[in-house]
Order: C-alpha cells, then sequence, then structure tokens
C-alpha cells in the first residue's frame, strides 16, 4: 500500500525558502514508471500543479514557479523535495506530493493516483 | 498554458439522483483527461482517467465521457458519500491544469 507523507514547517516568513520532503513508502520512487510531483491548493488559485521529477533526477516545473522552484530527489531514502524562494503570502496553501503514474497497460494516462494528506505552509511574518 | 473551466461551478442534489458535470479545455487534449473527488480536509482522489477509465476501487455509478475540449462526469444513483467537490484536470501538455472545480451538495 503506498503511502506519502509531506514534512516540513507550516509557518515560512516572507521572502525565505520554502521547503518541504515527501516521504514515500510502499513502493520505490525508482520504480521507474511514475513521476514525483508536488501540487499545491489555495482558495484563490484553485489546485496547481507546482512541477515532477523522475527517479533520474529530471524535473519538470511550472513555468508561472520556475524561477523559484526547485525539485529533487534522493532514491536511497525514497524521498523527494521542493524547495520554494522568495515566498510571499501567494504562496500560502496546502501543499500536496503525489505520484503521477505514466502507463496503465502500455497506454499513457499520466494520473495522480496516490496523494498525500497535504501539509498547511503558511507565509507570513 | 491549457484553460479548463467547469460547469455548474456548484450543485444542489438528492440522494438517488442523476448529475452531470461538465468539463471544457481550451485546446484540444485528445482524451487526456482526469477527474478527481475531493472531501473537506481531504487530498483529491482519482475518480477517472483517460476520460472514461474508472481506477480500481471507484463505483460503476462513475462514469465519464467526451472527446477533443468537451468532457462529462455522470453520477448515476448518488449516493451520501458523493457529495463532495469534483476536478477535472488535463493530462496532454505541461503545465498540466486543473478545472476550478464544481461542489455538489445536497439539495
Amino acid at each position: 500500500q503506498l503511502h506519502l507523507q509531506e514534512s516540513g514547517p507550516g509557518l515560512v516568513k516572507p521572502s525565505e525558502t520554502l521547503s518541504l520532503t515527501c516521504i514515500v513508502s510502499g513502493d520505490s520512487v525508482s520504480s521507474g514508471n511514475d513521476y514525483w510531483d508536488w501540487i499545491r491548493q489555495s482558495p484563490g488559485k484553485g489546485l496547481e500543479w507546482i512541477g515532477s521529477i523522475f527517479y533520474t533526477g529530471t524535473a519538470y516545473y511550472n513555468p508561472s514557479l520556475m524561477n523559484r522552484v526547485s525539485i529533487s530527489i534522493d532514491t536511497s531514502k525514497d524521498e523527494f523535495s521542493l524547495n520554494l524562494n522568495s515566498v510571499t503570502a501567494a504562496d500560502t496553501a496546502i501543499y500536496y506530493c503525489a505520484r503521477r503514474t505514466q502507463k496503465i497497460f502500455g497506454v499513457v494516462i499520466n494520473l495522480f493516483d496516490s496523494w498525500g494528506q497535504g501539509t498547511l505552509v503558511t507565509v507570513s511574518s | 498554458d491549457i484553460l479548463m473551466t467547469q460547469s455548474p461551478s456548484s450543485l444542489s442534489a438528492s440522494v438517488g439522483d442523476r448529475v452531470t458535470i461538465t468539463c471544457r479545455s481550451s485546446q484540444s487534449i485528445s482524451g487526456y483527461l482526469n477527474w478527481f473527488q475531493q472531501k473537506p480536509g481531504k487530498a483529491p482522489e482519482a475518480l477517472i482517467y483517460a476520460t472514461s477509465s474508472l481506477p480500481s476501487g471507484v463505483p460503476s455509478r462513475f462514469s465519464g465521457g467526451g472527446s477533443g475540449t468537451e468532457f462529462t462526469l455522470t453520477i448515476s444513483n448518488l449516493q451520501p458519500e458523493d457529495f463532495a467537490t469534483y476536478y477535472c484536470q488535463q493530462s496532454y501538455s505541461r503545465p498540466l491544469t486543473f478545472g476550478p472545480g464544481t461542489k455538489v451538495d445536497m439539495k
């Protein structure tokens, strides 16, 4: 049974860096068929895809955050991390990590099929 | 970016009703359309992938259809546990984008 758990500070000061880690259990981040993604949800902007990473370290980011975001992966620990710098109040949101399955029976689906419970991060001084 | 819209933004229904939610994309997404259900305080859960396929464990009263730029989610015989917010999401191209959601509440 796959389980994802976000961890990190719930309060970040403006202009500082938001750092979160997602610990994966019940599966390996090196499985080869999956991407590991970060998604956030705020009342103002709804659900927003932040970016994703493959076990090889190849990462993709939402252009709206491209110059502030980085995602990394540690295959030895089965965890992946999000860094978002120069945060403002607009970055206040629930942050989710998720597994995105690329294919089922050879068919490309790109489905977020497992999610962490989410962690609220508030940007405030 | 591909813009996703949903209608209605909310609806009220009764147990046993048939409910249909529409999702539109700003360009063709070739069937790469997923649906999620979210209950208060919980993460979204996958409901339908690739327009009309159900992940294991999703009840058959949920169905999806459509093509091109217009897609639907139908819940037949609405159950008490189905009162929730529903989101569509395109997986055709990056950045992956979600619709704004449709809240289904009790009439």
